[in-house]
């Protein structure tokens, strides 16, 4: 399997800050990396697929960027409602997709 | 715009079948991936199987001895059962689309979710 680690696990942070977010996969996945975000309750959200390019609907502030083995995924001037728990997933082995464990983004 | 929606038994005894239904409205089910993912505190996001309509279906091996997709295009709905089931089976089961853009090198991620429907393993 196609392990994906994120780091940090949590972090916080104030309205207006920017934040970066990477994830890391245990082996070349190119471009096939998706970001969601989840808030309490819900489900997770698309944000960003194939690395870098933006779901439709999502804020431009959102970005992500990399490849190979290493992303990022960045928020410029966070917004209290950007306040979430951000994962990744690899999307290059379709026979096993796998999750990063979670990023918990919480108010400083 | 497509919607899912989850439904079944929200407790499940130890050692029987859980059986959740996705229910999708707002577009059609053929021609698309079909796919059930589940998170627990334990484990995280993990992905179950996916099926397409024209029967292809795969799983996860950590799952698959246990786990069947299957679907009912007339109703618009596909559905899950996974048996023999542990408390270890204690979940919030989503349902999703599988996107396949065969034109950019076959991208793919799972857009739009259902709401989620939390399954507890209890005697």
């Amino acid at each position: 399997d196609i392990q994906m680690t994120q780091s940090p696990s949590s972090l916080s942070a104030s309205v207006g800050d920017r934040v970066t977010i990477t994830c890391r996969a245990s082996q070349n996945i190119s471009t096939y990396l998706n970001w969601y975000q989840q808030k309490p309750g819900k489900a997770p959200k698309l944000l960003i697929y194939g690395a870098s390019t933006l779901q439709s609907g999502v804020p431009s502030r959102f970005s992500g960027g990399g490849s190979g083995t290493y992303f990022t995924l960045t928020i410029r001037s966070l917004q209290l409602e950007d306040f979430a728990t951000y994962y990744c997933q690899q999307s290059y082995n379709i026979l096993m997709y796998t999750f990063g464990q979670g990023t918990k983004l919480g108010i400083k | 715009q497509v919607q899912l929606q989850e439904s079944g038994p929200r407790l499940v005894k130890p050692s029987e079948t859980l059986t959740l239904t996705c229910i999708v409205s707002g577009g059609s089910i053929s021609s698309d991936y079909w796919t059930w993912i589940r998170q627990s505190p334990g484990k995280g996001l993990e992905w179950i199987g996916y099926l397409h309509d024209s029967g292809t279906t795969n799983f996860n091996p950590s799952l698959k001895s246990r786990v069947t997709i299957s679907m009912d295009t007339s109703k618009k709905q596909f559905s899950l059962k996974l048996t023999s089931v542990t408390a270890a089976d204690t979940a919030v089961y989503y349902c999703a689309r599988l996107n396949v853009v065969i034109e950019s090198g076959a991208m793919n991620w799972f857009d739009p979710w259902g709401q989620g429907i939390l399954v507890t393993v209890s005697s």
